[in-house]
């Protein structure tokens, strides 16, 4: 049974529109929570990393906070481009203070549409 | 900007050939791991390394595939004798500590394995 659960799977919105993605986890213990874009058929980019409960992250038009005792992870996007067309998945870190095993989402499918 | 170099970009096989693709991480990165991406999107871990030193491998790694991370040359994962279920996009990633850093995990563009 997968330990990272991403919603929606899939999410149209216009240019220039918000949008919220949502990632659930089970994994215990939990390190760490990464965010990264990947354009179709291409590697991974990162775009934020959240560690301690209640964090909350900025990375331009991302943000991202984690509440790790609801072990959950939300990602915002806002004021989309329609370069911002790719999935985007959520992966959480096992373990204690080491990297470890990665445990990953099968990602939302976001579309950006003029 | 993807700072890992994975080559090739594609690589067909026909079953019972090997597969061999290549990995070189960010400059100063002692840490490497290696993933395979299905259709599905499911990633799964196959192995890691700290310089040369394999840390975790799953046993499909250890049974079926070759991986090594020689100093000073590009890192490899071969799969001894390929089969149609190795279909997938292998991702290479590294991070220069063993440890959580917050934008020091690079993963390289992949390469996109088929097998006839």
């Amino acid at each position: 049974k997968t330990q990272v659960e991403q919603s929606p799977q899939s999410l149209v919105v216009r240019q220039g529109e918000n949008c919220v993605l949502q990632c659930n986890y089970s994994v215990t213990p939990d390190n760490h929570l990464r965010w990264f874009k990947q354009d179709t058929g291409k590697g991974l980019v990162s775009l934020t990393v959240l560690v301690h409960e209640n964090d909350k992250t900025s990375n331009g038009r991302y943000s991202a906070t984690l509440d790790k005792d609801a072990k959950h992870s939300t990602l915002h996007i806002t004021a989309t481009l329609l370069d911002d067309t790719a999935t985007y998945i959520c992966v959480v870190g096992e373990g204690g203070s080491a990297l470890g095993r990665l445990h990953f989402g099968a990602g939302t499918q976001l579309i950006v549409i003029p | 900007n993807s700072k890992v170099i994975q080559t090739p970009r594609y690589l067909v096989k026909g079953q019972g050939q090997k597969a061999k693709m290549r990995c070189i991480p960010e400059k100063g990165h002692p840490v490497v791991f290696w993933y395979q991406q299905n259709k599905n999107n499911e990633f799964k871990f196959l192995i890691n390394f700290q310089n040369q030193e394999v840390l975790q491998q799953i046993d499909m790694t250890e049974k079926r595939f070759s991986a090594e991370c020689p100093s000073n040359s590009p890192c490899s994962l071969e799969i001894q004798s390929s089969e149609a279920g190795d279909s997938a996009l292998y991702l290479c990633a590294s991070s220069p500590v063993w440890g959580v850093s917050a934008e020091t995990l690079y993963f390289g563009s992949g390469t996109r394995l088929t097998v006839l």
